[in-house]
């Protein structure tokens, strides 16, 4: 069974750093690309960026560009989420999602919660 | 980017109802369009790929139409598992972008 299974839930302070990671597990991690999607409370879904967990090559969405960092670690089939200097305007769920092919997101993680509060 | 415009935004029907719900592209995306399904307090769930292909194990109720700019999504016949709201994505053009969902609700 395919499962993307994402870390747990997150309460920072504005100003501090954090890495979200997105564990893949029962297919070929990196055989399929591995998205970030966020979802703003009562928001519409927004995709960060992509990466090919195989060789790292990444594509941020220019919203996103230089305020996030998606990476991967192909040896133990983990996706990861950072920021260096978390906003009060983070505070959202964000999601993994595996794409066959870069567009289509077949199988999401349940999402980690973020909340960044003074 | 390109803009996902999608209606409407709510929609109340009766079970057993035939429902449709509009996507439409600000450029041309072939058939680059998917569905997505999500319930509250879950994550989205994939429908529809290339416009009108079927997710394996999803429904044969739910079905998707279109090209280029306009694209549609219908569910033949209403269930009440079906209360969700829908999300229309586009993968033509970088970055990927999402319609701003249709809230479906049991009359």
């Amino acid at each position: 069974e395919v499962q993307l299974v994402q870390s747990g839930a997150e309460v920072k302070k504005p100003g501090e750093s954090l890495k979200i990671s997105c564990e893949g597990s029962g297919y070929n991690f990196t055989a399929y690309w591995i998205a970030w999607v966020r979802q703003m409370p009562g928001k519409v879904l927004e995709w960060m960026g992509i990466i090919n967990p195989g060789n790292s090559h990444t594509r941020y969405n220019p919203s996103f560009q230089g305020q996030v960092t998606i990476s991967a670690d192909k040896s133990i089939s983990t996706s990861y989420l950072q920021w260096s200097s978390l906003k009060a305007s983070d505070t959202a769920m964000y999601y993994c999602v595996r794409s066959p092919a870069g567009g289509t997101f077949d199988s999401w993680g349940q999402g980690s919660l973020l909340t960044v509060s003074s | 980017d390109i803009q996902m415009t999608q209606s409407p935004s709510s929609l109340s029907a009766s079970v057993g109802d035939r429902v449709t719900i509009t996507c439409q592209a600000s450029q041309d995306i072939s058939n680059y369009l998917n569905w997505y399904q999500q319930k509250p307090g879950k994550a989205p769930n994939l429908l529809i790929y290339d416009t009108s292909s079927l997710e394996t194990g999803v429904p044969s109720r739910f079905s998707g139409s279109g090209s280029g700019t306009d694209f549609t999504f219908t569910i033949s016949s209403l269930q009440p598992e079906d209360i969700a709201t829908y999300y229309c994505q586009q993968y033509g053009d970088l970055p990927h972008t999402f319609g701003q969902g249709t809230n479906l609700e049991i009359k």
